[in-house]
């Protein structure tokens, strides 16, 4: 167990829709950084959040968002979603800014859009 | 072209051999180089982290990284079937970033 929660773990929703995704970091991470895993495209970084504040912004599209609440805990919001927006999406944390060597992932939402 | 290049596999060895798994890139201003575990419906798993060119050896798992040839590889000593999991490297160019840009991964099989 990696202390990084994520919820839920599955999610089936129809095109059009919009979802939360949520992720509670490990006690006393400060980073919170949102990862996209598909079968085409592999593991992506959408975005990372240090402290509350938007720190780095990846390939994320403008149908998704994210924020980081003063408990540390982040949600990533997936709106007009389509079938290419199925995949898994992953949280990881880190006490510090960076993932080179002390980030560690949760288990991860899979998301299945119908 | 991906900035990294990771073959699928997969790759099936029998258990006791010693596995080698390789990335290339193109981004020459990667410096950082990490090795990530994945079992099947879990998180990836940091299992060895490399700063620029060398060799890094922790237990059976050992990492290289030639930076002239953009050319990174994790060894596994006498595998086990434990080991079996797909292995993803990652790279980036920064020591402070949350942004890794990660291979397609290559799913090992070890065979008992």
């Amino acid at each position: 167990d990696s202390g990084v929660t994520q919820t839920p773990k599955h999610l089936i929703t129809a095109t059009g829709q919009r979802v939360t995704l949520r992720c509670s970091p490990r006690s006393g991470d400060l980073s919170v950084y949102w990862y996209q895993q598909s079968l085409d495209q592999g593991l992506q970084f959408l975005i990372q959040y240090y402290n509350g504040e938007e720190r780095a912004k990846g390939n994320i599209l403008e149908r998704f968002s994210a924020q980081q609440f003063p408990d540390l805990h982040s949600e990533l919001n997936l709106s007009s979603l389509e079938l290419g927006d199925s995949a898994l999406y992953f949280c990881a944390s880190s006490a510090q800014g960076s993932m080179n060597t002390e980030a560690f992932f949760g288990q991860g939402t899979r998301l299945t859009v119908v | 072209q991906k900035e990294v290049e990771q073959d699928p596999g997969p790759l099936s060895v029998p258990e006791g051999a010693i596995v080698s798994l390789n990335c290339t890139y193109s981004n020459s201003a990667f410096q950082y180089f990490m090795w990530y575990r994945q079992y099947s419906r879990k998180g990836p798993e940091l299992l060895m982290y490399t700063y620029s060119s060398g060799n890094k050896e922790d237990g059976r798992f050992t990492a290289q990284v030639d930076k002239s040839s953009k050319y990174i590889s994790l060894f596994i000593r006498d595998s086990q079937p434990s080991d079996s999991a797909t292995y993803l490297c990652a790279m980036s160019h920064s020591s402070n970033t949350g942004k890794l840009i990660f291979g397609q991964g290559t799913t090992l099989q070890v065979k008992p």
